[in-house]
């Protein structure tokens, strides 16, 4: 097990562009999570999954933001038009069942839009 | 609303010096509490965690902490620091409820600067 990946670790773009990033969390986790964390703050949650189910999501994640996990393994976090606000570090984590939601996160995608 | 409170923006202290990093919580009930450390270009670790029982939990890289519910307190303690553990130290809580799972809030994180 390696743990959980996130893919690209750094994406450049242009304002008004769309970007995706793709999660691939621990194989045996059902949950999946997916946090934004902006300069000198901490992670704060954007939606989560429970297998392909999408059952929360917070006020941050605006109509711009999609995210999906199809197949209730791999998850993706599309951005759509993307906006300079939209500059940060998307963090993923995952958690098992019945582990008092404990989750590991991955390395994070670093979104710069100029 | 259900927060996180760190107080301490950033906090030095001499290598082989005690630590103790401040967490505070409000929620309508206990929460689950976690603490992890964040590393430059690395990803967010788990150091322990606190669901029930014993107040005083122990973690990962000699990190202990101390739940207080009469003053709603998670607070991280290290005997003796040392020149690696210069990260940033971010509480974390959520809720628990019908077995389901929540998305964590964290604090905003305690810069920990060590001096030699």
């Amino acid at each position: 097990d390696t743990g959980v990946s996130q893919n690209p670790r750094h994406k450049i773009t242009k304002r008004g562009q769309n970007v995706t990033f793709r999660c691939d969390p621990i194989s045996e986790h059902n949950r999946l999570y997916w946090y934004r964390q902006t300069l000198g703050q901490g992670p704060e949650f954007l939606t989560y999954f429970q297998n392909e189910a999408q059952l929360e999501k917070s006020r941050l994640l605006s109509d711009r933001f999609s995210a999906e996990r199809p197949k209730g393994s791999f998850s993706t976090l599309e951005i759509q038009r993307t906006e300079q606000g939209d500059s940060a570090m998307y963090l993923c984590a995952s958690s098992g069942q019945d582990t008092h939601n404990e989750q590991f996160f991955g390395p994070g995608t670093r979104l710069t839009v100029l | 609303a259900q927060s996180v409170t760190q107080p301490d923006i950033h906090i030095t202290v001499s290598e082989g010096a005690s630590l103790e990093l401040r967490c505070n919580y409000s929620y309508g009930a206990t929460p689950y509490l976690f603490w992890y450390v964040q590393s430059p270009g690395q990803g967010l670790q788990l150091l322990l965690k606190y669901f029930s029982g014993d107040t005083l939990v122990q973690g990962i890289k000699g990190f202990e902490a101390e739940f207080k519910r009469s003053q709603s307190s998670f607070n991280l303690r290290k005997p003796s620091v040392h020149w690696s553990d210069a990260a940033e130290y971010f509480c974390a809580a959520c809720t628990h409820s019908g077995g389901g799972a929540d998305g964590l809030t964290f604090g905003k994180g305690t810069h920990l600067i060590i001096q030699p």
